[in-house]
């Protein structure tokens, strides 16, 4: 069975300092992969959505960036952060989806709570 | 522009009776799914139901049902026989974009259960 994990769960960072948020899913081959983060008492905003290895789509211009060096490995990243870069991070995977297929669900990591002081 | 909203930010409803939850959407796309996500207090996100927009028939999960309204942009979600593991954040969320399957959500709705 597919499985995805990421982490750590939770992290306290200065402002300024780096950060770099980890995610790996097992079980699957050539995944699509996704970051997204919910502000507290919001929905989830899409930051970064991955097809392939090395192909990265960003959908807001901002103070994060994202890699994927391997197929099923996924990290967000930040030189420098913001205070505004706090909140719930989660990653998500899902099958490569075409119309009228079974699959297209996105399932969900436990989740990175970033809070930047 | 894809958009998704979730007009109720707040509900409540008594242990074994019957909540439904409002949705509507607005996509240009001809093939989409979409999806009812629950979010409880662990906070990992988990799926409901979900729903091919090419089928009419509503989809059922066990005790979640969905009232799919294709024309006028409606996707409901309906809980029967409440129980107290249900109260959490719930999610309507609309998957379009072919192959790179983008997935956007509502703002939530946090459900209450009472015993």
């Amino acid at each position: 069975s597919q499985t995805i994990h990421q982490w750590p769960a939770t992290l306290v960072q200065p402002v300024g300092s780096p950060l770099s948020l980890e995610c790996t899913v097992e079980g699957t081959s050539n995944p699509n992969l996704y970051w997204y983060r919910q502000a507290a008492g919001r929905g989830l905003q899409l930051l970064f959505y991955s097809v392939g290895i090395g192909q990265i789509s960003s959908e807001v211009p901002q103070n994060l960036s994202a890699s994927r060096p391997q197929d099923r490995q996924f990290i967000l990243s930040s030189k420098k952060l913001l205070l505004s870069d706090s909140g719930f991070y989660l990653c998500a995977w899902s099958q490569y989806w075409t119309s009228g297929s079974l699959g297209g669900e996105l399932f969900f990591g436990e989740g990175s709570r970033l809070t930047v002081l | 522009a894809q958009t998704v909203t979730q007009s109720q930010p707040e509900m409540s409803v008594q242990e074994a009776e019957t909540v439904t939850l409002s949705c509507t959407y607005d996509t240009s796309e001809s093939d989409y799914y979409l999806f009812w996500y629950k979010q409880p207090p662990s906070r990992q996100m988990i799926l409901v139901i979900r729903q091919e927009a090419y089928k009419q028939q509503n989809a059922t999960e066990n005790r979640f049902s969905v009232n799919f309204q294709k024309a006028a942009k409606s996707f409901s979600l309906k809980i029967s026989d409440s129980q107290l593991g249900d109260a959490a954040m719930y999610f309507c969320a609309l998957l379009y974009g072919g192959s790179q399957g983008n997935l956007i959500f509502g703002k939530g709705t946090k459900l209450s259960v009472k015993p």
